[in-house]
């Protein structure tokens, strides 16, 4: 059984902090990783993905991978109400349909 | 790019009628697509995976013949539930697999489908 854990919060942080959202997963071979951000009501919308161990940078999100500790991050820097939202961690194991394996989320405030 | 389209955005509907949702990729050919469901507060689940010109590939747990899953275009694949009942009501979310944005295994969403069932 492939699984994604993330720590459900709330998470909360004040504007202008650094946000930073955890992931592990349970499936060494899994091949690539996703961040997607849910508004509540509303579908995932597509952050960032990384494929490879290290940092991956865009504007102000920072995805983080080791493959080793089976483990992803994502930094959110300079953080906006705008922010607040669930994020959910996604997982691609490869095959011929290339499924995602979903976290539950955690739930991100960013008070004003 | 990798826009993804869902219609309608929400129905309501009485208990026993069969209602269909489409989900169509606007800007680029979609050979997988996958359809889940979100109940309140609670992750997506995955329903199926819908590949174009063969039959789908539905998850344990999920009814094929209550959910029916066809994907006749590269841009267009259906889910119809069938004789829809209250414990029916749900987000439905299809996503669309690019293989020119973000690699192989990105999924871009549809903004969803809101089913009632009365």
């Amino acid at each position: 059984q492939k699984e994604v854990e993330q720590n459900s919060g709330p998470l909360s942080v004040p504007e202008g902090a650094i946000a930073s959202l955890n992931c592990t997963y349970s499936d060494r071979g899994s091949q690539s990783f996703f961040w997607y951000r849910q508004y509540s009501g509303k579908s995932p919308e597509l952050i960032m993905f990384i494929y490879s161990n290290g940092d991956k940078e865009d504007g102000r999100f920072t995805a983080q991978l080791n493959k080793a500790s089976q483990y992803v991050s994502l930094l959110i820097r300079d953080s906006q109400p705008s922010d607040s939202a669930t994020y959910l961690c996604a997982v691609g194991s490869g095959g011929s349909n290339y499924k995602l394996t979903f976290g539950k989320g955690t739930l991100l405030t960013v008070n004003p | 790019g990798a826009v993804v389209s869902q219609h309608p955005s929400w129905v309501i509907c009485k208990s026993g009628t069969s209602v269909k949702i489409e989900c169509r990729s606007l800007d680029f050919q979609a050979t997988t697509m996958f359809w889940y469901r979100q109940f309140p507060k609670q992750s997506l689940m995955l329903m199926a995976t819908s590949n174009e010109g063969s039959k789908a590939t539905y998850e344990q747990g999920v009814e094929k013949d209550k959910f029916l899953i066809n994907h006749a275009s590269l841009t267009l694949s259906t889910l119809t539930v069938t004789s829809a009942h209250p414990e029916d009501s749900s987000f439905y979310i299809c996503s669309a697999r690019s293989l020119l944005a973000g690699g192989p295994n990105t999924q871009y969403f549809g903004p969803g489908t809101r089913l009632t069932v009365l």
